[in-house]
């Protein structure tokens, strides 16, 4: 079935080091990967998203990168601040109407 | 800004009891989501409904659970037996249209049952 795998589960970092989190998807028909920052008893929300047929999209100190054919797709936070520190989600989802489909997550910590 | 609101944000309930969960998605999207979050678990999708009826479901979504658009503004999330393991986030969403991709989340129902 569909599923989308993230790496690491939990990642700590000094201030001001880059942060990366890899994801994998299954579904060859998903073509919008959003990015989903939650913080505790929050709702998810979106930090950034990329559609299929980009290869890298950048946001201030968030990218993101996907390799469509390889069904790989990585966020990276550069110079990292502790209000960076958070649960970040990836996911899949096809075009229009469809369900996403989120990783398992990955907890961010920013060391001050 | 428009938002997805949602209606409670905490509700309490006792073991075999009936929930309803209440969302108002932003007025003129099409399509509307429930999602169920464990806690310290991932998002996990439970239904989508589009032109009043339900679009897919996941196998969560048994048959204790079913949706309802009553009216043209709410959109409802029922659970008619409740069990120890419903106790999660319940996340509404909602989507413009086929045309686009993003997903506006509400700030979720936290149910607790015991």
């Amino acid at each position: 079935g569909e599923n989308v795998e993230q790496h690491p589960s939990t990642l700590s970092v000094q201030e001001g080091d880059s942060a990366v989190i890899k994801c994998t998807y299954s579904d060859s028909a998903s073509n919008y990967f959003p990015w989903y920052k939650q913080e505790l008893g929050k709702r998810p929300q979106l930090i950034i998203d990329i559609r299929s047929n980009v290869g890298e999209k950048k946001d201030q100190r968030i990218a993101v990168t996907l390799n469509k054919t390889a069904k790989h797709f990585s966020l990276h936070i550069t110079e990292t601040q502790p209000e960076d520190s958070a649960v970040y989600f990836c996911a899949a989802k096809g075009d229009g109407g469809f369900k996403t489909i989120f990783g398992a997550g990955t907890r961010l910590f920013v060391k001050a | 800004e428009p938002e997805v609101t949602q209606t409670p944000s905490h509700q309490v309930t006792q073991m075999g009891q009936e929930v309803i969960l209440r969302c108002v998605p932003i007025s003129n999207h099409l399509y509307f989501y429930w999602y169920r979050q464990i806690l310290g678990q991932k998002v996990e999708f439970l239904v989508s409904f589009y032109n009043n009826e339900i679009s897919e479901k996941s196998e969560i979504f048994d048959d204790q659970f079913s949706v309802e658009r009553p009216d043209g503004s709410n959109f409802t999330l029922k659970i008619r037996s409740t069990k120890l393991e419903d106790s999660a986030m319940y996340f509404c969403a909602s989507l413009v249209g086929t045309s686009y991709n993003e997903q506006f989340f509400g700030p979720g129902t936290r149910l607790t049952v015991l």
